[in-house]
């Protein structure tokens, strides 16, 4: 079934410890996109990737990281969790030339951080 | 930097009634504005959206309009059901130098039977 598939989808981490969220896509889509999600405060964009090789920093980028090596892969990195990271994340991807703008979303991964 | 803010935060009607949730943005450059549903637990998936280039859009039950001078659009749903108690996001985006789409904080809507 083509979609977005994030993993893991629930995880508890330890403050200062180091975690990757993954996020695949199969629609070859060029760009992906990574949100966090706090009750009261929407969807905040932390990174962006327009095409596979460039990245780019959206609203709430500190304290994480992405890289884009292909066009299906775009994880998302925190180096030292700390508690305020406790959110729920969502990856997203879009056509950016022949979808007009819609983002699907994955499943969301909900972290917290203890 | 780019801002969209979106009014009400919480909104309760009865069945059959409007529904209207409004949206400002800042970026004077934005020229896409889609809007989600988020049901509980789910993931946002796109509603209805609209172009610079468009003033009003309508999908059956739900429209959209665009003031592109005063920088807001806004969504209406009428004859709401139990089914349209959702959370809905507003967002605004750039069709160049990438879909960087920033979203409202989000609108809560009970629709009471």
């Amino acid at each position: 079934i083509a979609g977005i598939t994030q993993a893991p989808t629930s995880q508890i981490l330890a403050a200062g410890r180091r975690m990757t969220l993954r996020c695949t896509q199969d629609m070859r889509h060029n760009a992906m996109y990574w949100y966090r999600q706090d009750l009261g405060l929407g969807l905040r964009l932390i990174h962006y990737s327009n095409t596979a090789g460039t990245t780019g920093k959206g609203e709430v980028p500190d304290g994480y990281s992405v890289s884009r090596a292909n066009t299906d892969d775009f994880p998302l990195t925190l180096a030292s969790a700390v508690p305020s990271q406790t959110s729920v994340y969502f990856c997203a991807s879009s056509d950016r030339y022949r979808g007009g703008g819609e983002l699907f979303f994955g499943e969301g991964s909900r972290l917290t951080v203890l | 930097g780019e801002n969209v803010e979106q009014h009400p935060s919480t909104l309760s009607v009865q069945e059959g009634d409007s529904a209207v949730i409004k949206c400002t943005y800042s970026d004077s450059a934005s020229n896409y504005f889609p809007w989600y549903k988020q049901e509980l637990g789910k993931r946002p998936q796109l509603i209805i959206d609209i172009r610079s280039n468009v003033g009003e859009k309508k999908d059956q039950r739900i429209a959209v309009t665009l003031n592109k001078t005063a920088k807001h659009f806004s969504l209406h749903i009428t004859e709401t059901q139990p089914e349209d108690s959702a959370v809905y996001f507003c967002a605004a985006s750039r069709t160049t130098g990438g879909f960087k789409t920033i979203f409202g904080a989000g609108t809560r809507l009970f629709v009471k039977a």
